[in-house]
């Protein structure tokens, strides 16, 4: 099985402030890697898939890269909708979620 | 749009089956899935429905958990029988996309809860 680990769990920033976070895989997973942004109470929501894309309708802010078993989300400047928990999850090999990024106020 | 339903309390050992309507698309075009999420965890894959008919399950349901459609109702099934206090979690369905950049999930419900407690 693929583990897929983020890091940090919880991160505390502030509104315009540039947030990373990193999601490793246990095996190379190419670029087939997704990120959803979790609400809460609220379903997960689709941000970027193949590690780059981001999903239409999603702000610009978001961005993802890396490949084969490193790979970041970033949000170039933290926006008041942007507190939530983040998953990543690779697809390559059926389906597995990272623990989560839950990113709160500073 | 995804609409679940069909969660509750149930004892262990009991049996539930989750429905998801689908509107604005359809069910027979698409592959879909189930993904869980207990109290205050993570998200964990359950099984998926290829359009095509082929399915697969998660180690932690397989024998347990039958994932089906019907495509004149345009809904996805979950039927979960032999149920434990661990399957007591947020269940919801997603629609798997098309886009041709592999099988992520494009759009998600908003779940239904189920309870396995005596």
């Amino acid at each position: 099985d693929i583990q897929m680990t983020q890091s940090p769990s919880t991160l505390s920033a502030s509104v315009g402030d540039r947030v990373t976070i990193t999601c490793r895989a246990s095996q190379s997973i190419s670029s087939w890697l997704a990120w959803y942004q979790q609400i809460p109470g609220e379903a997960p929501k689709l941000l970027i898939y193949k590690a780059s894309t981001l999903e239409t309708g999603v702000p610009s802010r978001f961005s993802g890269s890396g490949s084969g078993t490193e790979f970041t989300l970033t949000i170039s400047s933290l926006q008041p909708d942007d507190f939530a928990t983040y998953y990543c999850q690779q697809y390559n090999t059926y389906w597995t979620f990272g623990q989560g990024t839950k990113v709160e106020m500073k | 749009q995804l609409v679940e339903s069909g969660g509750g309390l149930v004892h262990p050992g009991g049996s539930l089956r989750l429905s998801c309507a689908a509107s604005g698309f359809t069910v027979s075009n698409n592959y879909m899935t189930w993904v869980r999420q207990a109290p205050g965890k993570g998200l964990e894959w359950v099984s998926i429905l290829y359009s095509g008919g082929d399915t697969y399950y998660a180690d932690s349901v397989k024998g347990r958990f039958t994932i089906s459609k019907d495509n004149s109702k345009n809904t996805l099934y979950l039927q979960m029988s032999s149920l434990r206090a661990e399957d007591t979690a947020v269940y919801y369905c997603a629609r798997g996309s098309l886009a041709g950049s592999g099988n992520y999930f494009d759009f998600w419900g908003q779940g239904t809860l189920v309870t396995v407690s005596s």
